[in-house]
């Protein structure tokens, strides 16, 4: 199993819908992360969180609303989907240590699609 | 302002040859790290190489090295080798120090064509 999980993998959805996109992890890492990907510009951070009491935006974060239910689960929201906010969705989580290798880790992305 | 910069849209490479990605940043913080991820055309994203700021040597993982040049503020990726699975697009990213977070700041990424 990945130790990041994202729900859905893949979904349609209608222009003014509400769309929940979950992410749940088995690492026990307290921060999380939820990253927007558009093509020809990388990743971009919508929201972080250190535990379920720290919501932060990130610098896109218009349009869309986070909630911790748990360490391990991190929740995006479109409360009303528009098209432009068609784009991979990107889950991820790290431990507390900023300072040694690889400790962030990434869901395997949900493709959203607003019609 | 923090940025990475990936200057090449498009890379092909022949099967077997050396390939390198181009990536700067711009930073005035003294601690940072540096990252190469891959991501196929199914989407995940896969770590490849971490560069610490502080690291003295070039960071090595199998195939791929990472030519750290801390004063021109560059963090080219090299593969070794080439394999026709590398084709995929790589990103180049820079993790801020923000208070224990580990935000990342991508580049716009490089697609890699491995031509037999």
């Amino acid at each position: 199993d990945a130790d990041v999980t994202q729900t859905p993998r893949n979904r349609i959805t209608k222009t003014g819908k509400r769309i929940m996109l979950e992410c749940s992890q088995t690492k026990g890492h307290d921060r999380m992360y939820w990253y927007r990907q558009d093509p020809g510009l990388g990743l971009r951070l919508i929201y972080y969180s250190f535990d379920v009491k720290d919501i932060n935006k990130g610098e896109i974060s218009d349009g869309y609303s986070v909630s911790r239910q748990a360490q391990a689960k991190f929740s995006l929201s479109l409360e009303s989907a528009i098209p432009n906010q068609t784009a991979l969705y990107f889950c991820a989580t790290s431990d507390s240590d900023a300072l040694t290798g690889n400790t962030i880790y990434f869901g395997e992305g949900s493709w959203l699609t607003v019609v | 302002a923090q940025k990475i910069t990936q200057t090449q849209p498009g890379m092909f490479v022949q099967e077997k040859e050396a390939v390198t990605l181009d990536c700067t940043y711009d930073t005035s913080d003294p601690s940072y790290g540096l990252f190469w991820y891959k991501q196929p055309s199914s989407g995940e994203m896969i770590f490849l190489i971490y560069q610490g700021s502080y690291d003295q040597q070039n960071a090595t993982e199998g195939r791929y090295s990472l030519n750290f040049q801390k004063a021109r503020k560059s963090a080219n990726l090299v593969i070794s080798a080439s394999q026709l699975g590398d084709s995929a697009m790589y990103f180049c990213a820079m993790r801020r120090p923000s208070g224990g977070y580990n935000k990342l700041i991508f580049g716009a990424g490089t697609r890699l064509a491995v031509h037999p």
